[in-house]
């Protein structure tokens, strides 16, 4: 059983063109839901951390929220070189900790 | 620093050989994972350890694959004998364990097995 969803699966954008990711999870207890980026033949490489429902993080272009059952990262006016793989992780207090990734989201930005 | 540091970055063997690969994570951390990474299959959580000690290894795929952090700077992971369906990117993680909540992890760049 799936316990972090992301979609879409992947996601195509002209340059400019602003949009969201979405990470959701189905389990109570979060303690934890990070956001990574991996671009290709690289390890993922951190964006953000998110613990409680109403928070909120930026950075350049990107910015993430956290509900109670789901979070986003939005992407506003986007470059070429945002392209990447976008992966969410979650950690959950009933399963000691660990830290689950979802299959994330390709990203393609067009000039 | 350095970041975290895997070894080799790639690694072809044959069917039946043993494989290890190997970690030393960022100073200071305490907790370290192994993941698996496959086009079919994601990143999947192989193990992982706090202060040194296996918490967790119910992602371990076989009793072919074993994972041992004797220290706190370095950690291994040894598949074998290998088989052509463990080729795959092996991603090692570290981060600090911070009370209640967790912190994030560090990867590294991860080791490319193929195994022929």
């Amino acid at each position: 059983e799936d316990q972090v969803t992301q979609s879409p699966e992947a996601l195509r954008l002209q340059e400019g063109e602003s949009s969201s990711l979405n990470c959701s999870y189905t389990v109570s207890g979060l303690r934890g839901l990070f956001w990574y980026r991996q671009d290709p033949g690289k390890g993922p490489e951190f964006l953000f951390t998110l613990y409680s429902a109403g928070e909120e993080k930026e950075k350049e272009r990107l910015k993430a929220t956290l509900t109670k059952k789901e979070s986003f990262l939005h992407i506003t006016a986007p470059k070429p070189e945002d392209s990447a793989t976008y992966l969410c992780a979650v950690c959950f207090q009933y399963n000691n900790n660990d830290m689950r990734f979802g299959a994330g989201t390709r990203l393609t930005v067009k000039p | 620093d350095a970041g975290v540091i895997q070894s080799p970055r790639h690694e072809v063997t044959e069917m039946g050989q043993e494989v290890t690969l190997r970690c030393k994570p960022i100073s200071g951390h305490n907790s370290l994972f192994w993941y698996r990474q496959t086009m079919m299959r994601g990143l999947e959580l192989l193990i992982y350890f706090n202060n040194n000690v296996p918490i967790d290894d119910s992602g371990m795929p076989e009793d072919r694959f074993s994972a041992k952090m004797p220290n706190a700077s370095f950690s291994t992971l040894k598949i074998q004998p290998s088989e052509p369906r463990d080729s795959a990117v092996y991603f090692c993680a570290s981060r600090k364990l911070r009370g209640t909540f967790n912190t994030e992890a560090f990867f590294g760049q991860g080791t490319r097995l193929t195994v022929v």
